[in-house]
């Protein structure tokens, strides 16, 4: 099984800044099966990215996703209010899925 | 508007058995991939299993922690999705949401039915 570690575990930002997620497998994972959530308190988790890069629909252009093999990164280019969450990277391979566990945004 | 629920959650006792249930709409449910993950409290999600569509086979697959207890099913005339959990343990307290599977990321997720699992 193929093992996410996310971090930071808690990035604490003000408004307006540029948040940095880093998202890390255990083996390399193709880009096309890798995706990111965000999930706010007592919601589900909400689809935001996937095959690393792609924008999930509704989601805004400051969100954008890079990366390949064993390194992934989300962006925030200007964190607005609303995006102060929990985000979680997933992937899939090996006919199954795993997620990371999170890294958590909150105001500075 | 795609609209997936979530039933059938409750309390139930260390070795018991639950059947829950997702009613899907808004979408072609008879060719989606359906999934179920599951969330314990303060922890992140778990992916729990798939049933994929009748014309891809509709076989499913399980996370390690379930398998052999738990099982997938789907009805394509009533557009629902099944979760049948037995012997349930109290590792598997939970919220189990239902998720429309697309090109392997979980694109729709319902709101979710809290199983807890206590004596």
């Amino acid at each position: 099984e193929i093992v996410l570690t996310q971090s930071p575990g808690t990035l604490s930002l003000s408004p307006g800044e540029r948040a940095t997620l880093s998202c890390r497998a255990s083996q390399s994972v193709s880009s096309t099966f890798l995706a990111w959530y965000q999930q706010k308190p007592g919601q589900p988790p909400r689809l935001l990215m996937y095959g690393a890069s792609s924008r999930a629909t509704g989601i805004p252009d400051r969100f954008s996703g890079s990366g390949s093999g064993t390194d992934f990164t989300l962006t925030i280019s200007r964190l607005e209010p609303e995006d102060f969450a929990v985000y979680y990277c997933q992937q899939y391979g090996s006919s199954s899925f795993t997620f990371g566990p999170g890294t958590k945004v909150d105001i500075k | 508007e795609v609209q997936l629920v979530e039933s059938g959650g409750g309390l139930v006792k260390p070795g018991g058995s639950l059947r829950l249930s997702c009613a899907a709409s808004g979408f072609t449910f008879s060719n989606a991939w359906m999934s179920w993950v599951r969330q314990a409290p303060g922890k992140g999600p778990e992916w729990v299993g798939r049933i994929k569509s009748k014309t891809d086979g509709g076989t499913t697959d399980y996370a390690a922690p379930v398998k052999g207890r738990f099982t997938m099913s789907r009805d394509d005339s009533k557009n629902t999705v099944y979760l049948q959990m037995n012997s349930l343990k109290t590792e598997d307290t939970a919220v189990y949401y239902c998720t429309a599977v697309s090109g392997f990321r979980f694109q729709h997720w319902g709101q979710g039915t809290l199983v807890t699992v206590s004596s």
